[in-house]
């Protein structure tokens, strides 16, 4: 399958500070991505949905203005986590779609993740 | 968020024999369902899909089985081995938004 990056693979920060995880799609052109959070032995839940070059569709509960998304190109999406507090440390992992935005059969490649801990 | 439900929580099996994880759906509105193992501090790995319109599709290992009229998707393991250790995620793709939501997880342990 494809293969989809993330960096860093994890980090530690301090908090109010912001941190910002890239998701790349190394071999294909990921027309959707999407974030998911995943807390200590619960399931992935999606935070938000965003499509190349238009702006990211959050979910119920998520709030936009903290959890920054940015998907400038088909290869690279961006979370950035601003004023970031330790309710805030978790395990986020991207996933990208290629194809028609329209296809709900395209399979989604997940990134290995990226482990948040907020001090 | 929304979620699939599981049946268990842990499933604990002796290597060597069939394992069966079952995964509840509620929205009937999907039409296609797919199987992740997620090792430990790891991305969800695909292991096998099924499209709404099939019951039954075989992989390497593994089977996966799907009932519409009961909303109810498993995933058979066979001859399951040590490497097989992992939490399962069944995960439904909304046909209307094509959100792929995932299920609670099923942590599998296999006995040596």
């Amino acid at each position: 399958g494809a293969v989809v990056s993330q960096h860093p693979s994890w980090v530690i920060c301090k908090s109010g500070t912001s941190v910002k995880i890239e998701c790349r799609s190394l071999d294909f052109q990921a027309t959707t991505m999407f974030w998911y959070r995943q807390f200590p032995k619960q399931s992935l839940m999606l935070m938000a949905t965003s499509n190349e070059g238009s702006k990211a569709t959050y979910e119920q509960g998520v709030e936009k203005d903290k959890f920054l998304i940015n998907h400038a190109s088909l290869t690279l999406s961006t979370l950035t986590v601003t004023s970031a507090h330790p309710e805030d440390s978790s395990f986020y992992i991207c996933s990208g779609r290629g194809g028609s935005r329209t296809s709900s059969y395209n399979e989604q490649f997940f990134g290995p993740g990226t482990r948040l801990t907020v001090l | 968020g929304e979620s699939v439900g599981l049946h268990l929580p842990t499933l604990s099996v002796q290597e060597g024999d069939n394992s069966i994880i079952n995964c509840a759906y509620s929205n009937s509105a999907s039409d296609y369902f797919i199987w992740y193992k997620q090792e430990s501090g790891k991305g969800p790995q695909f292991i096998i899909d099924i499209r709404s319109n099939m019951d039954k599709r075989q992989g390497q290992r593994v089977t996966v089985l799907l009932n519409k009229t009961v909303k109810h998707l498993s995933l058979q393991i066979a001859a399951t081995q040590p490497g097989d250790s992992a939490v399962y995620f069944c995960a439904e793709r909304r046909s209307n938004t094509g959100k792929l939501i995932f299920g609670q997880g099923t942590t599998l342990q296999v006995k040596p």
